[in-house]
């Protein structure tokens, strides 16, 4: 099963930013967050990962709580072509599998 | 350019019927991954491969098979056995392997498949 909880859906307005939260409160220390985003039909893209640290990049920062049972994925201005399905996931030690979750089906809205 | 390429697109078969999907990588990857994704559902480990000539079950392998003979090659077969092969199935690949700390995966663009 997925170590994940996400919110089925959101709403976002075009040029805001779009803050998606997770959950895994089952977190292990030395297990990794990561996102991936899927566009209706085609193969999960990668955004971002982090284990302890913030993390930011072109596309995307990644909030991680103190404790590490919770993360938020920000996308600092939000535009339509970032309508899509947000995965958030914990990679599982030690095998390292990925498990999916369903994500948050975020709609950014003119 | 790099990547992953993953075939036929889409693909139709009828039951009873075995049905090998293609999943090729030019990424210089270790290893390599099948997920199989139903409508309005996350993706689902079938089997993954960390190096050549060896590949381990995933969550739901039962009624596939897989092979690990090229470190670019990671085909799926879909058996009969598989109750509900009707599914989005995806490929994909990794620098290192699961265990690697940056191990971010790479997707091919899926294969569709139907049963009728």
């Amino acid at each position: 099963d997925a170590k994940t909880t996400q919110p089925p859906s959101m709403d976002c307005a075009e040029g805001r930013a779009a803050n998606l939260p997770c959950n895994h409160s089952t977190i292990s220390g030395n297990e990794y967050v990561y996102w991936y985003r899927q566009i209706h039909s085609q193969g999960p893209q990668y955004i971002i990962h982090g284990l302890k640290n913030n993390e930011t990049n072109e596309m995307a920062s990644l909030i991680i709580t103190e404790d590490r049972k919770s993360s938020t994925l920000i996308l600092p201005h939000a535009t339509l072509r970032d309508t899509a399905v947000y995965y958030c996931i914990v990679r599982v030690a030690p095998t390292g599998k990925l498990i999916f979750g369903q994500g948050t089906t975020l709609q950014v809205k003119p | 350019d790099g990547g992953i390429t993953q075939s036929p697109k889409y693909l139709f078969r009828k039951e009873g019927q075995n049905v090998t999907l293609s999943c090729e990588q030019n990424l210089n990857h270790d290893a390599m991954y099948w997920y199989r994704q139903d409508p309005g559902q996350g993706l689902r480990l079938i089997y993954y491969s960390q190096i050549v000539n060896d590949f381990q079950k995933g969550d739901i392998a039962e009624g596939y098979s897989v092979s690990r003979e090229k470190k670019e090659s990671f085909p799926l077969t879909v058996t009969s056995a598989q109750k509900n092969p009707t599914a989005f199935y995806l490929c994909a690949s990794s620098h290192r392997g699961l265990a690697g700390n940056t191990g971010e995966l790479f997707f091919g663009e899926g294969s569709r498949l139907t049963v009728l």
